[in-house]
């Protein structure tokens, strides 16, 4: 079972802060995604990066696989309100394999 | 192009009793996981089905199942509800197998009383 630790679990920021989460694992995965979800909705898709070393830039958000791919993190800039929700992080294996989860709250 | 369809969204059932979950899938996919989401343990994995078979299996007990038509609609069963069962019950569709990028419904929240 690959286990992907998912941290800080909860972070509060001020609207137009900077913030980093991260996502680790001890297993390699053939890529690696993240997906974003808001109350009472399903996750929805946001990125996947396949190559170790990979940067993905989605508008004020910034996703990188570690070399190893291993591990990745995601870089919001300027923070905004719209940017709460639960943030997780799936390897791709013989299945996804979920985090707990990164509970972004965006305080305007 | 349609999304994932998930019904019902709320449910509300007994302990001991079975309940049946239904996912259409996105037009095109033909794979169809399903997982448990709760506030403890996070998505936890239930099953993958890919063309009627189911390819994988994560770690519940015999009273979670599942299958898929060949019009690729999937349906999950729990029989003999548990208190623990409550949770968002969550379905992705794919293209392919295994990993590849997974588009979710809106979940169905089962709630065993």
């Amino acid at each position: 079972t690959q286990l992907l630790e998912q941290s800080p679990q909860f972070l509060s920021i001020q609207e137009g802060e900077n913030l980093t989460v991260y996502c680790n694992s001890s297993s390699v995965f053939s890529s690696l995604q993240w997906y974003r979800q808001e109350p009472g909705e399903g996750p929805v898709l946001l990125v996947t990066v396949v190559t170790g070393g990979e940067v993905k830039k989605l508008k004020r958000l910034t996703f990188q696989f570690g070399d190893a791919r291993k591990d990745s993190s995601l870089h919001i800039t300027a923070a905004q309100p719209g940017d709460t929700g639960l943030y997780l992080c799936a390897g791709a294996a013989d299945r996804l394999a979920f985090g707990k989860g990164n509970q972004v709250v965006v305080i305007p | 192009k349609a999304g994932v369809t998930q019904t019902p969204r709320y449910l509300i059932k007994t302990r001991g009793q079975q309940v049946t979950l239904s996912c259409s899938p996105i037009s095109g996919h033909r794979s169809v996981s399903w997982y448990q989401q709760t506030p403890g343990q996070g998505l936890q994995f239930l099953f993958e089905y890919f063309s009627e078979t189911q390819r994988n299996k994560g770690n519940f007990p015999g009273r979670f199942s599942g299958r898929q038509f060949s019009n690729s609609r999937s349906e999950m069963n729990v029989s003999t509800l548990e208190l623990g069962d409550s949770a968002l019950y969550l379905c992705a569709s794919s293209l392919g197998l295994s990993g590849t990028e997974a588009f979710f419904g809106q979940g169905t929240r089962l709630t065993v009383v």
